[in-house]
């Protein structure tokens, strides 16, 4: 069975610094990978996606994950945060894209410290 | 043009009684599906609807059902409600199954 472990439930870190945050999953077949986030009040919002090819994916706000397969990880970072970029980050991971088959990490709050 | 919007944005039952939550997809969606996301956990499937049918629901008991109506919207309905139903219920919708999903905002039901 596949799952998602995401390693922090907080991650605190001042403006304009880097982060990371952490995604590990379990699956015997090859994967397709998802980062949501969910601002404050808000519903979730795609923030990126590996389906195939390159494993350095780019996504808005200027996150990127790296898929990495011998590690199992698909983490997310930022080079610099911003204030707004404080929210709930979760990562889902699902063997045939479909929707209703993404299994969710339990989510990442992201502090942003001024 | 408008995104996926839920009623109410919050509802409290007490124990034993029924709750009834409502989505609206984007214009064109024709699938929808429905979340819990308990405190502290991640976000585990409910149900999928797609063209008015049930397709799949997740691991939950059969008090947890819902119907799709001919203009797409859905509606979850939670029979005998326990204190564990407690939580986040999100609907999101897609053109097709996989496809990107957008969420709405959420129904947070609390069970007293």
């Amino acid at each position: 069975a596949q799952s998602v472990t995401q390693l922090d439930s907080q991650v605190p870190v001042f403006e304009e610094a880097p982060v990371e945050l952490r995604c590990n999953y379990s699956s015997s077949v090859s994967v397709y990978l998802f980062w949501y986030v969910q601002y404050p009040n808000q519903g979730l919002q795609l923030l990126l996606k590996y389906l195939s090819g390159s494993t350095l994916v780019k996504g808005i706000n200027g996150f990127e994950a790296e898929f990495n397969k011998s590690q199992t990880s698909f983490h997310l970072r930022k080079p610099s945060v911003h204030i707004s970029d404080t929210a709930e980050y979760f990562c889902a991971v699902s063997d045939t894209g479909s929707n209703y088959q993404l299994i969710w990490g339990a989510g990442t709050k992201l502090i942003i410290k001024p | 043009e408008a995104g996926v919007t839920q009623s109410p944005t919050h509802l409290i039952k007490t124990r034993g009684q029924q709750a009834t939550l409502r989505c609206s997809p984007i214009s064109g969606h024709t699938s929808v599906y429905w979340y819990q996301q308990a405190l502290g956990l991640g976000l585990q499937f409910l149900l999928w609807y797609d063209e008015g049918e049930e397709r799949n629901r997740g691991n939950f008991p059969p008090r947890f059902s819902g119907r799709q109506f001919p203009n797409y919207s859905s509606e979850l309905n939670v029979n005998a409600l326990e204190l564990e139903d407690s939580a986040l219920y999100l609907c999101a919708s897609s053109l097709q199954e996989n496809t990107e999903a957008f969420f709405g905002q959420g129904t947070r039901l609390t069970v007293v």
